[in-house]
């Protein structure tokens, strides 16, 4: 297994500009979630994926932000008109279904809004 | 929602000494995980235990799912096990969603 992969690590963007993420999961895990973390804090639940269905969504989860899955495999999550209160260590983890539902996260991306 | 609550917040050890941290939780749970967070941000998974007791090298932990409380033991500790832990806990019945707690966090000097 290579692991859950995040692109890209890191992202600078002024406000108002939209911004996507990228998250690859371990193969064959079928489900797919998203976290926020802000510093000092612990990651916080955005949505969840099991395969291509977006299964549960946060109420932290705006307008501004839409997550897919198209295909069951890699997963989207896109900000629309970024603020500085969208700054924060977006983090992707995967699970398998069945007996463990073990998740395993990301590196995360860093998103900074000047 | 779930309560997650950890103590405690910050533990300054000298090398060599063990700790325990603590995860209270306020309802059943089916999933219970705990995690080291480097510096650079990256989660570690350290156990997977929503019940019982398991051991890998110096770490060990104990989930009583009954009392809704978790342990985590780091025995002999060294410089590389400084960071926060965090423990994290899923309700089941159709919720994946983990709930972190607010961290540990751990300096180990030398």
């Amino acid at each position: 297994d290579t692991g859950v992969s995040q692109d890209p690590r890191h992202k600078i963007t002024k406000r108002g500009q939209n911004v996507t993420f990228r998250c690859d999961p371990i193969s064959e895990h079928n489900r797919l979630y998203w976290y926020r973390q802000t510093l000092g804090q612990g990651p916080e639940f955005l949505t969840y994926f099991q395969n291509e269905a977006q299964l549960e969504k946060s109420r932290l989860l705006s307008d501004r932000f839409s997550a897919e899955r198209p295909k069951g495999s890699f997963s989207t999550l896109e900000i629309q008109r970024t603020e500085q209160g969208d700054s924060a260590m977006y983090l992707c983890a995967s699970s398998q279904t069945g007996r463990s539902v073990e998740q395993y996260f990301g590196p995360g991306t860093r998103l900074t809004v000047t | 929602g779930i309560q997650v609550e950890q103590s405690p917040p910050d533990l300054i050890l000298q090398e060599g000494a063990n700790s325990t941290l603590r995860c209270n939780f306020s309802d059943s749970v089916n999933n219970l995980q705990w995690f080291h967070q480097n510096p650079w941000g990256q989660l570690i998974n350290l156990f997977y235990i929503p019940s019982g007791t398991k051991q890998n090298g110096r770490l060990s932990a104990t989930t009583v799912a009954t009392e809704r409380y978790s342990l985590l033991y780091i025995s002999s500790s060294q410089t590389t096990d400084s960071g926060v832990y965090f423990c994290a806990v899923a309700p089941g019945a159709g919720s994946y969603q983990l709930t972190f707690g607010k961290g540990t966090k751990l300096s180990v000097i030398p």
